[in-house]
């Protein structure tokens, strides 16, 4: 079955610094898609990046890097040079190929940059 | 901004009253999803559809929630008898067809049974 777990409910880092945030993942595929999206205050939810499984080189966009280690089934989501606008919820998902219909979140990392 | 237009952005029910909501999915895209999102941060899908057409839904979406997704008008979800476990936000997203394709969201219609 489908499974997207982050067991990091909650992090605070000072602003200009780098953060990872874990993502692991169940599927019987053996082709998938990742997703990491944003959730700000206003609960607006922003897609961010994605990293399709058969690609073996990490997917960066701007600011936001992934580190993709598939053996593990993990998807971490890196951000460098914090700000303090990067404070929001952190969702993973999930998208197999063979059910495109079925999208599967985890439940987030909420994460808090300081100044 | 989002393209996803979601209508209301808020709604307050009393128990066992009717509760609708409207999205408007971005231009072009013929895939929506509704999720609702509880109070643990927790997604929970309820229905998809492709165009006009149910794709999978839920056992709770089946028997309370009604949906659809006509031609030339906005989608929507209702909720035939409100309960206070409904009091949540109702995220609508859409897409296009295909497994690499993102989910562009709406900012929601958040929710209230009293």
């Amino acid at each position: 079955a489908q499974k997207v777990t982050q067991t990091q409910t909650s992090i605070s880092v000072v602003e200009k610094t780098t953060v990872t945030m874990d993502c692991v993942y169940e599927t019987r595929d053996s082709s998938y898609f990742l997703f990491w999206y944003k959730q700000t205050a206003s609960g607006e939810i922003v897609f961010l990046i994605r990293q399709d499984s058969y690609k073996k080189e990490n997917a960066t966009v701007g600011h936001y890097s992934l580190n993709f280690q598939k053996p593990k089934s993990s998807i971490g989501l890196i951000i460098t040079a914090t700000q303090i606008e990067d404070s929001a919820v952190y969702f993973c998902a999930m998208r197999e190929y063979s059910n495109t219909n079925k999208v599967v979140f985890g439940t987030g990392t909420r994460l808090q940059v300081l100044p | 901004n989002s393209k996803v237009i979601q209508t209301p952005r808020y709604l307050v029910k009393g128990q066992g009253q009717k509760a609708k909501m409207r999205c408007i999915p971005e231009k072009g895209h013929p895939v929506v999803f509704w999720y609702q999102q509880n109070k643990n941060n927790e997604f929970k899908f309820l229905i998809n559809f492709q165009n006009q057409e149910v794709l999978q839904q839920i056992d709770m979406t089946e028997k309370r929630f009604s949906a659809e997704c006509p031609s030339n008008s906005p989608c929507s979800l209702e909720i035939q008898s409100s309960e206070a476990g409904d009091s949540a936000l109702y995220l609508c997203a859409s897409s296009l067809s295909g497994g690499a394709e993102t989910l562009y969201f709406g900012s929601g219609t958040r929710l209230t049974v009293l």
